[in-house]
């Protein structure tokens, strides 16, 4: 069964400083790893998507990730965060093989200071 | 990608009743699925509601609690039967665009039940 742990709960940054938000999976193949933001009162917006290749992915308002199969991790960085940035965070993972059904982790709230 | 829209956006219920929720989808996909998020929790999927077939519920969801229809590869609805105070959440449809193998979000349905 595939589970996703988000380790950190909530986050505090500081606008300018950077952000980085840990996401650990447990699958026996490799899977498809998914980082999406929920606004407050929004819907789910996909940022990046990792399926196969190069392990550092782009995606979008700066926002990137990096795959270590070894570490079974799939961490979101941003250089500099800004004030719109505060929101809450899902990781998630999922598989072809098991019908493209996504499980979530917990989830981090990152609260942005001035 | 795809535009996705749900109606309603949110609602206040009584309980012993019955909500429908309606998701509208731009273009024509055969993957759709719907998710609970209950307040301050991650997302859980209920189902999945591809065309042509019956909705599979996961465990811990049935259709008696949850039908849902999937006319055309367009539309779909998540009904929300004999509501209690438990199903206050927030139900969000998603597709997966045919070769895609990813889920894009509607904007969700916020339902309280008193």
């Amino acid at each position: 069964a595939q589970s996703v742990t988000q380790p950190d709960i909530h986050i505090t940054v500081s606008e300018g400083a950077s952000l980085e938000l840990r996401c650990n999976y447990s699958y026996g193949a490799t899977p498809y790893l998914f980082w999406y933001v929920q606004s407050p009162g929004q819907g789910l917006q996909l940022l990046l998507k990792y399926f196969s290749g190069d392990t550092l992915v782009q995606g979008i308002k700066g926002f990137e990730a990096e795959f270590k199969r070894s570490q079974s991790s799939f961490n979101l960085r941003k250089p500099s965060v800004h004030w719109s940035d505060a929101a809450e965070y899902f990781c998630a993972v999922g598989a072809k093989a098991a019908g493209n059904k996504l499980t979530f982790g917990g989830g981090t709230r990152v609260l942005v200071k001035p | 990608s795809a535009v996705i829209s749900q109606k309603p956006s949110r609602d206040i219920c009584q309980r012993g009743t019955s909500l429908t929720i309606q998701c509208q989808v731009d273009s024509q996909v055969t993957m759709m699925f719907w998710y609970r998020q209950q307040p301050g929790q991650s997302l859980t999927l209920i189902a999945t509601a591809n065309q042509g077939s019956e909705a599979t519920y996961e465990s811990g969801f049935v259709i008696d609690k949850f039908p849902i229809s999937r006319p055309n590869l367009t539309f779909s609805t998540l009904t929300v039967s004999n509501m209690s105070p438990e199903d206050s959440s927030i139900y969000l449809c998603s597709v997966d665009p045919t070769g895609s193998d990813t889920q894009y979000f509607g904007p969700g349905t916020r339902l309280t039940v008193l």
